[in-house]
């Protein structure tokens, strides 16, 4: 089984739907994140979470909401999701160490038409 | 905050041929750098970090890197390129306080027969 696993793969949903990303990981790390890519642009931050009651707004968060429901679990919501809002959308968690690395999931899909 | 810059979003080489990839940082701190590939349809690997212990980093599929302070850059380089490196890689660095990654734009190589 992957360390990080995201559901679904891939969306396609209509303009003004809400729809959920979610995200769980085996790890046993307290960190996670959500990034969004978007071609020559990288990733960029969105969200990210240090513990269960910690939740922080990266670079890209308007339009996004987060929840950590558990250690292993952080899910991603689009209250009213919008075509700009179309990308691939990857979790990912790591450890607390400077030199850490970050573990990524396989990353959502999602079209918004 | 600190940031990575990559040069050259393609880069294109022959099999069996150098491959060197790009990365410049910049921080007021030391940093921790990082790495990664992103394989087609696939998320985030990691291919190597620096986390001080040595300049000269090696990583997974012959892939190394060297971290040069005076220049401020993480160039990721491979002796000889094969048909199976093509992929998106992409540079990342840890932010001040040690809390989350910040990625470069990426670069795509492509290996040619």
């Amino acid at each position: 089984d992957a360390d990080v696993t995201q559901t679904p793969r891939n969306r396609i949903t209509k303009t003004g739907k809400r729809i959920m990303l979610e995200c769980s990981q085996t790890k046993g790390h307290d960190r996670m994140y959500w990034y969004r890519q978007d071609p020559g642009l990288g990733l960029r931050l969105i969200y990210y979470s240090f513990d269960v009651k910690d939740i922080n707004k990266g670079e890209i968060s308007d339009g996004y909401s987060v929840s950590r429901q558990a250690q292993a679990k952080f899910s991603l919501s689009l209250e009213s999701a919008i075509p700009n809002q179309t990308a691939l959308y990857f979790c990912a968690t790591s450890g607390q160490g400077a030199g850490t690395e970050a573990f990524f999931g396989q990353g959502t899909r999602l079209t918004v038409v | 905050a600190q940031s990575v810059t990559q040069l050259g979003s393609h880069v294109s080489v022959s099999e069996g041929a150098l491959v060197l990839l790009r990365c410049n940082y910049s921080s007021s701190v030391p940093p921790y750098l990082f790495w990664y590939v992103q394989y087609p349809n696939q998320g985030l690997q990691l291919l190597l970090k620096y986390t001080s212990a040595a300049t000269l980093v090696k990583g997974i599929n012959g892939f190394e890197a060297e971290f040069k302070k005076s220049e401020t850059s993480f160039h990721l380089t491979k002796p000889s390129a094969h048909m199976s490196d093509a992929a998106e890689y992409f540079c990342a660095v840890r932010n001040s306080g040690y809390s989350t990654l910040t990625f470069g734009k990426g670069t795509m190589l492509l290996v040619s027969p």
